[in-house]
C-alpha cells in the first residue's frame, strides 16, 4: 500500500458524460500527479500540482480539467466524454515539486466509457 | 520538450538469465532517472533510480547504469525470477523549475520458468 488513495476504482459512464475522480497523497505529500493509462500504453503524464498551485502541464486535453484543495487532495474532472477516454487513470504523489522525487502511485480508476 | 526513448517493447528471458532495457533521453539538463515496475493490474513501484552525478547504482539484483554523454540508461536485472515478470518503465526529469517527469514507453519482461 503506497498511502495514495484514489476513488473511484471503476467508473462506467456514457458519452458526453462528466465525471470526477478523486486522489488523497501520502500524508506529508506536497505534490500530486495525474496520468493516464490506456491499455496496453505507456504512462501519459496529464498535469501536476504542488501545494495548491499547477507545477506542471502534460497532454491534457481541453476537455480535462484538475485541481488540488488546501487540504491537498485532488481532483481531475473530465467533461464530454469520448470512447476514446476509456483508460486507467493513476495519481501519484511526491515530497517535492521539481519531478526529481520518487513518486507514489495510487491503485488507479478505471474509467470505462460506452 | 523531453523525450524519451525505450527499448525493447518486449523481452523473453529464461528463469536465471539477465535482461537489460534500454533508455534514451534528449533534454540534456535531465538529471533524475527512475525506473518503475508495474505487475499486471498494479499499481507503478519505483524499484530503483538514479541521478545524473552517478554513473552506476545497484541495488542487490538489479541495477541502472547512466551514460550522460550519450544521453541513455539501462536498467540490468541478473538472475531472473518468474516475479520479475512485469511492465518496466523507464522516465525522465530534471529538478528544479517546473519540470514534468516523462516515462517510456514500457518493457513488457516475460520470465520463462
Amino acid at each position: 500500500d503506497s498511502g495514495v488513495t484514489q476513488t473511484p476504482k471503476h467508473l462506467i459512464t456514457a458519452t458526453g458524460q462528466r465525471v470526477t475522480l478523486r486522489c488523497s497523497p501520502r500524508s506529508g505529500d506536497l505534490s500530486v500527479y495525474w496520468y493516464q493509462q490506456s491499455l496496453d500504453q505507456g504512462l501519459q503524464f496529464l498535469i501536476q500540482y504542488y501545494n495548491g498551485e499547477e507545477r506542471a502541464k502534460g497532454n491534457i486535453l481541453e476537455r480535462f480539467s484538475a485541481q488540488q484543495f488546501p487540504d491537498l487532495h485532488s481532483e481531475l474532472n473530465l467533461s464530454s466524454l469520448e470512447l476514446g477516454d476509456s483508460a486507467l487513470y493513476f495519481c501519484a504523489s511526491s515530497v517535492g515539486g521539481t519531478g526529481a522525487d520518487e513518486q507514489y502511485f495510487g491503485p488507479g480508476t478505471r474509467l470505462t466509457v460506452t | 520538450g523531453e523525450n524519451v526513448e525505450q527499448h525493447p517493447s518486449t523481452l523473453s528471458v529464461q528463469e536465471g538469465d539477465s535482461a537489460v532495457i534500454k533508455c534514451t533521453y534528449s533534454d540534456s539538463a535531465s538529471n533524475y532517472f527512475p525506473w518503475y515496475k508495474q505487475e499486471l493490474g498494479k499499481r507503478p513501484q519505483l524499484i530503483i533510480d538514479i541521478r545524473s552525478n552517478v554513473g552506476e547504482k545497484k541495488d542487490q539484483r538489479i541495477a541502472v547504469t547512466l551514460n550522460k554523454t550519450a544521453k541513455h540508461f539501462s536498467l540490468h536485472i541478473t538472475e531472473t525470477q518468474p516475479e520479475d515478470s512485469a511492465v518496466y518503465f523507464c522516465a525522465a526529469s530534471r529538478s528544479g523549475g517546473y519540470q514534468k517527469v516523462t516515462f517510456g514507453t514500457g518493457t513488457k519482461l516475460q520470465v520463462i520458468p
